[in-house]
């Protein structure tokens, strides 16, 4: 089955500063890579996503990449704020399911 | 328009009870899955439903969990004989259709389960 692994686990930036979070998969037949934003006592959102036909994809300051050859993606937030700070989770779409990173704790600082 | 919810938010459970947790989809999304989150880790995938056919249960961790759905609506995962290494939030999430463009899975809030 696919495998994710997700880079690194915290993450400390100042405010303004860019973060980058680095996810691998094992599975070269994966063909969705979603990104999620979970908040303290709140359920996993979905933030930005990108399909394996487009290289990369950006939503304001949240862009996404994604190499199939070396098959890894990265989400990169730009000029960060405060509500930036939460856990961030990928996940690679095989077989109908979604098999997730075990997330990164991103702290944007003041 | 409404979103996931889940119910209850919280259950505390003695060891060796049953428990049922409850998940409301998105209107109109075919697919829900149930995922479940111990503290500080990933999101484990347990079972995942689509319209009629029948669902696959590849992630549930024992025969003391199970999960029905009626068509395309309520869910319920029902954990049996309770033990302290369920406890865990239990996620559910809903998606239009699993084929075509509509891979996006929406989640609910979760239920944290303990049990003492």
């Amino acid at each position: 089955g696919e495998n994710v692994e997700q880079h690194p686990s915290t993450l400390s930036v100042q405010e303004g500063d860019s973060a980058v979070i680095k996810c691998t998969y094992s599975d070269s037949a994966s063909n969705y890579f979603p990104w999620y934003k979970q908040e303290l006592g709140k359920g996993p959102q979905l933030i930005i996503d990108i399909r394996s036909n487009v290289g990369e994809k950006k939503d304001q300051r949240i862009a996404v990449t994604l190499n199939k050859t070396a098959k890894h993606f990265s989400l990169h937030i730009t000029e960060t704020q405060p509500e930036d700070s939460a856990v961030y989770f990928c996940a690679a779409r095989g077989n109908e399911k979604l098999t997730f990173g075990t997330g990164t704790r991103l702290t944007i600082i003041p | 328009g409404a979103g996931v919810s889940q119910s209850p938010s919280n259950k505390v459970t003695e060891k060796g009870k049953d428990v049922e947790l409850r998940c409301d989809p998105i209107s109109g999304h075919t697919a829900l899955y149930w995922y479940r989150q111990s503290l500080g880790q990933g999101l484990e995938f347990l079972i995942y439903f689509q319209g009629n056919s029948a669902p696959d249960k590849s992630g549930l961790p024992s025969d003391r969990f199970s999960a029905e759905r009626t068509g395309e609506s309520v869910s319920t995962l029902t954990i049996q004989r309770t033990q302290q290494e369920d406890s865990a939030v239990y996620l559910c999430a809903s998606s239009r259709r699993t084929g075509g463009s509509s891979y996006e899975q929406y989640f609910g809030p979760g239920t944290r389960l303990t049990v003492t």
